[in-house]
C-alpha cells in the first residue's frame, strides 16, 4: 500500500526567507509524486510533479522540489517566500508500477509567510 | 470547458435523504476521481474512471456511495440515506488519461448533513 507523510502541520517563514514543506512517501514500486496547493474555499492547483529524469524539478510560482529515491522524500522548496504563498500544500504520491493503483494524498501543511 | 465544473458548490440536506452530486470534468479527459475533504485534512480517495468503467472503487466507504460515468464525460457522486458523517467537501479531478499525467481539481461541492 502507498503512503503519504507531511511531518509538519504547520510552517511559518518570514516575507524573504527561503521556505521547505517536507512530503516522505511509500510505494511498493517507483513513484509519481505531486504537489498541489490549495487556497481557502478553492480547489487544488497543481504545482509540481515528478515523473523520471532529473531529480529536481521545478514548477510554478518559483516553486521546486527535489525527488530523493533514498530517503523516499519530495519537500517543496522555494528559494524567496511570499505572502502571497500562504496556503495549505499537499503532497501526492501514486505508484508508477501499477497503474490501477490511485493517488494518496498527504494530511497537508498549513504555510504561513509573515511579512 | 476551461476546467473541471463541479454543481453544486454547496449542498445542505437532511439526514436519510439522496444527493447528487455532478462532475463535468475537461473536455477529452479520460481519467475521472473522485475524493472527499474534510475539514483539515488531505483529499481521501473513492473512486477512479477510465472512461465510462470505474477502474478503482476501493475508497468507496460503503454500500450508501455510488458513482456513475455513463458516457465518460459527465460523472455523478451518488450517496444514499446521508448521514451526518458524511458531511465534507467532494472533489473531482480529471486526467488525460495516463498514469503520470496530472490531476486538475474541480472547486468542489460543500455538502452539509443536518
Amino acid at each position: 500500500a502507498q503512503s503519504v507523510a507531511q511531518p509538519e502541520d504547520q510552517v511559518n517563514v518570514a516575507e524573504g526567507n527561503p521556505l521547505t514543506v517536507k512530503c516522505t512517501y511509500s510505494v511498493s514500486g517507483n513513484p509519481y509524486l505531486f504537489w498541489y496547493v490549495q487556497y481557502p474555499n478553492r480547489g487544488l492547483q497543481f504545482l509540481l510533479k515528478y515523473i523520471t529524469g532529473d531529480n529536481l524539478v521545478k514548477g510554478s510560482y518559483g516553486f521546486e522540489a527535489e525527488f530523493n529515491k533514498s530517503q523516499t522524500s519530495f519537500h517543496l522548496k522555494k528559494p524567496s517566500a511570499l505572502v502571497s504563498d500562504s496556503a495549505l500544500y499537499f503532497c501526492a504520491v501514486r505508484d508508477r508500477d501499477n497503474y490501477g493503483q490511485n493517488f494518496v494524498f498527504g494530511p497537508g501543511t498549513r504555510l504561513s509567510v509573515l511579512p | 470547458g476551461a476546467g473541471v465544473s463541479q454543481t453544486p458548490s454547496n449542498k445542505v440536506t437532511e439526514k436519510g435523504k439522496y444527493v447528487e452530486l455532478r462532475c463535468d470534468p475537461i473536455s477529452g479527459h479520460t481519467a475521472l476521481y473522485w475524493y472527499r475533504q474534510s475539514l483539515g485534512q488531505g483529499p481521501e480517495f473513492l473512486i477512479y474512471f477510465q472512461g465510462t468503467g470505474a477502474a478503482d472503487d476501493s475508497g468507496l466507504p460503503n454500500d450508501r456511495f455510488f458513482a456513475v460515468r455513463p458516457e465518460g464525460s459527465v460523472s455523478t457522486l451518488k450517496i444514499q440515506r446521508t448521514e451526518r458523517g458524511d458531511s465534507a467537501v467532494y472533489l473531482c479531478a480529471s486526467s488525460p488519461g495516463l498514469a503520470g499525467e496530472t490531476q486538475y481539481f474541480g472547486p468542489g461541492t460543500r455538502l452539509l448533513v443536518l
